[in-house]
């Protein structure tokens, strides 16, 4: 059973840019949820995608989008970055049921500079 | 607006003896709470969850205590391991459209010595 996998590992960007990270979904899994983990903090909730839709946003600005795709793999873009946008990007991926339990990939360490 | 705390950055306890990592929440929205570990350049994995019909969940070494009434959580590690070593997020989660968007604690930072 493959697990959730992220790409790139490591990303440095300048302030204004825009990026996309990738993820794709551990087998059997069919909902993808995306983290943002700013150093020292606990991750929190960015939005949520089931059935290529997004399913929950969090407290994200607008700038901040996703998508999901046929196979379950997911994208999130970031555009117009600002310096406060580096931390570590984690998704996260669950079978639907299940969705609290929740099983994340090693993540996307994004610096804006 | 944290509405789950972890309010100790770090403990640290000898090999053989109990962890007990506290959580407190604040939304009583929440009916599902986890715990996750992280090692470091890896993913948070899951440890163990607790329903809030529950007060008590139990699995191998690993045991989660809830308090409705007090708002409080605690994950108890018996007997601890220098593999436990890692940062712990506690976890909660609503019902409804809620659920399954987790909201997380700060983390804590336990190191058990050999």
């Amino acid at each position: 059973e493959t697990g959730v996998t992220q790409s790139p590992t490591h990303l440095i960007k300048t302030r204004g840019q825009q990026v996309t990270l990738r993820c794709s979904s551990q087998s059997g899994h069919n909902t993808v949820s995306w983290y943002q983990q700013a150093l020292g903090q606990g991750p929190q909730f960015i939005f949520q995608y089931y059935r290529e839709e997004e399913n929950g946003r969090g407290n994200f600005p607008p700038r901040f989008s996703g998508l999901q795709f046929p196979n379950y793999s997911s994208e999130l873009n970031v555009n117009a970055l600002e310096l406060d946008d580096s931390a570590l990007y984690l998704c996260a991926t669950s079978k639907r049921g299940s969705y609290n339990e929740q099983f994340f990939g090693p993540g996307t360490r994004l610096t804006v500079l | 607006d944290q509405q789950v705390k972890q309010n100790s950055p770090s403990l640290s306890v000898q090999e053989g003896r109990i962890s007990i990592l506290n959580c407190d929440y604040t939304n009583s929205m929440f009916d599902y709470f986890l715990w996750y570990k992280k090692y470091p350049a890896e993913g948070p994995t899951f440890l163990i969850s607790i329903s809030s019909i529950k007060d008590k969940n139990e699995d191998g070494r690993f045991t989660v205590f809830l308090n409705k009434s007090a708002k409080h959580l605690s994950l108890h590690i018996v007997p601890s391991q220098p593999g436990d070593s890692a940062v712990y997020f506690c976890a909660a989660s609503g019902s409804g459209t809620s659920y399954g968007k987790l909201t997380f604690g700060q983390g804590t930072i336990l190191t058990v010595h050999p």
